[in-house]
């Protein structure tokens, strides 16, 4: 099946700082999307992008599809953005078709420190 | 307003019980999942239904049945609980089976003692 590999495994930032998260899968996909998962264990919806870039607020995300990676932006980081950040895949399925099987990393915890 | 939610937020339950896990979607949606996130918090997909109809099934023991009475909801049963079956467990929805957009709900904490 499809592999999905995110860097860093750990991050850790002061306030302020901005940050990179990358998302390498092995093959083509027809979905991508950015979670993050809140302390309290929620799952938020970031962003929907199988290709181009996105913006929402502090936030932004690339996916370069012809060369199977994502990227999450996070700029000036605030400690509510600390959590689990996860980048997850539905492969294109044999003859353009694919069930919604959402294949997840392994994820990124990004801490915050005031 | 809740998209999608789920009940109960927290079950413990003894080794042995049988326990549902219930799950509801107002979006619209015509397909519906549920994941397992173990202690390591890896998420991994368990059932999909698209109209009521079970499109995937993966690797899980015959203890968990999943159910939708309807598009709305989505239930997932789990019969002779064992350990290994804590988790938290998360349902999802989309518009359709495919590339959609996912969207999850707020996930129930599962403790087996």
């Amino acid at each position: 099946g499809i592999q999905v590999e995110q860097s860093p495994p750990d991050l850790i930032l002061q306030e302020g700082a901005n940050s990179t998260l990358r998302c390498n899968f092995s093959d083509s996909v027809n979905n991508l999307q950015w979670f993050h998962q809140n302390p309290w264990g929620q799952l938020i919806n970031l962003f929907y992008i199988p290709s181009g870039t996105k913006q929402n607020g502090r936030l932004s995300a690339t996916t370069v599809a012809t060369e199977r990676y994502s990227l999450l932006y996070i700029s000036s980081s605030q400690t509510t953005d600390s959590g689990v950040y996860f980048c997850a895949v539905v492969p294109l399925g044999a003859g353009g078709t694919s069930y919604g099987k959402l294949t997840f990393g392994q994820g990124t915890i990004l801490t915050v420190h005031p | 307003d809740t998209a999608v939610s789920q009940t109960p937020k927290y079950l413990v339950t003894q080794m042995g019980n049988d326990k549902s896990i219930k799950c509801e979607q107002n979006l619209g949606h015509d397909t519906m999942y549920w994941y397992k996130q173990d202690s390591k918090k890896f998420l991994k997909i368990m059932f999909s239904y698209n109209n009521k109809e079970l499109i995937i099934n993966e690797t899980v023991p015959n203890r968990f049945s999943p159910k939708s009475p309807d598009k709305a909801h989505l239930n997932l049963h789990i019969n002779s609980l064992e350990l290994g079956d804590s988790a938290v467990y998360f349902c999802a929805s989309s518009p359709g089976a495919g590339g959609y957009e996912q969207y999850f709900g707020p996930g129930t904490r599962l403790t087996v003692t």
